[in-house]
């Protein structure tokens, strides 16, 4: 079955520890993304990546790291310098970065303690 | 002032119930999009539209470009459909989103 898997589906960490998140797809998508999402708002772009090795900074950018070393995977870094982490963090992918319909991962909770 | 207005919030109806969410944008767009979110927190789109009406089961999505208004309707609700729906507009290369209506359908 093709689809987007993120994984661990809940993370614990101390403050001060960089974690690293995972999402890969098989849907042979050009486009990754990075959302984060918090009670009473709405998603928020952290990345975004339209093709291998280039990605470029979202709204809130600031404390997050990205990768794009592979088409099919797309890690995000949750640094020490990013104030809040404690979130709901999602991952997606379109077929080209442009109007196409976003397929979403099932999201990584992180709790920072 | 958010970019994107949901309205409800929050919704509780009756299996069977005709449910509308509301969504309102004030920037100019060139799609408009309408997601599920399930209690686990995945999401799924439900419609992609950039003008007129989609319909798919028992789900319906309007759009009128020119008061930057879409609906979402489910018609014979039931409690499987109780979700948040989510209204993401594209502006520019990026999407906004709304904060959704979260629906709760009771037996």
């Amino acid at each position: 079955d093709g689809g987007i898997t993120q994984s661990p589906k809940y993370l614990f960490r101390k403050e001060g520890q960089n974690v690293t998140l995972s999402c890969e797809q098989n849907l042979n998508h050009d486009a990754m993304y990075w959302y984060r999402q918090d009670p009473g708002q709405g998603l928020r772009l952290i990345y975004y990546s339209q093709i291998v090795n280039d990605f470029q900074k979202g709204d809130i950018a600031e404390g997050y790291s990205v990768s794009r070393e592979k088409k099919e995977s797309f890690p995000l870094t949750v640094t020490s310098a990013q104030k809040n982490p404690t979130a709901f963090y999602l991952c997606a992918s379109s077929i080209t970065g442009n109007t196409d319909t976003q397929y979403f991962g099932p999201g990584t909770r992180l709790t920072v303690l | 002032k958010n970019e994107v207005e949901q309205s409800p919030q929050n919704l509780t109806a009756q299996e069977g119930e005709f449910i509308t969410i509301n969504c309102s944008y004030s920037v100019g767009i060139s799609a408009l999009h309408w997601l599920q979110q399930h209690p686990g927190g995945g999401i799924v789109s439900l419609f992609m539209l950039s003008s007129g009406k989609k319909k798919h089961g028992r789900l319906i999505a309007t759009i009128n470009i020119q008061e930057k208004h879409s609906s979402l309707h489910i018609t014979a609700s039931h409690p499987r459909d109780s979700a948040v729906y989510i209204c993401a507009v594209r502006w520019a290369d990026k999407l906004i989103f709304g904060t959704g209506t979260r629906l709760q359908v009771f037996p």
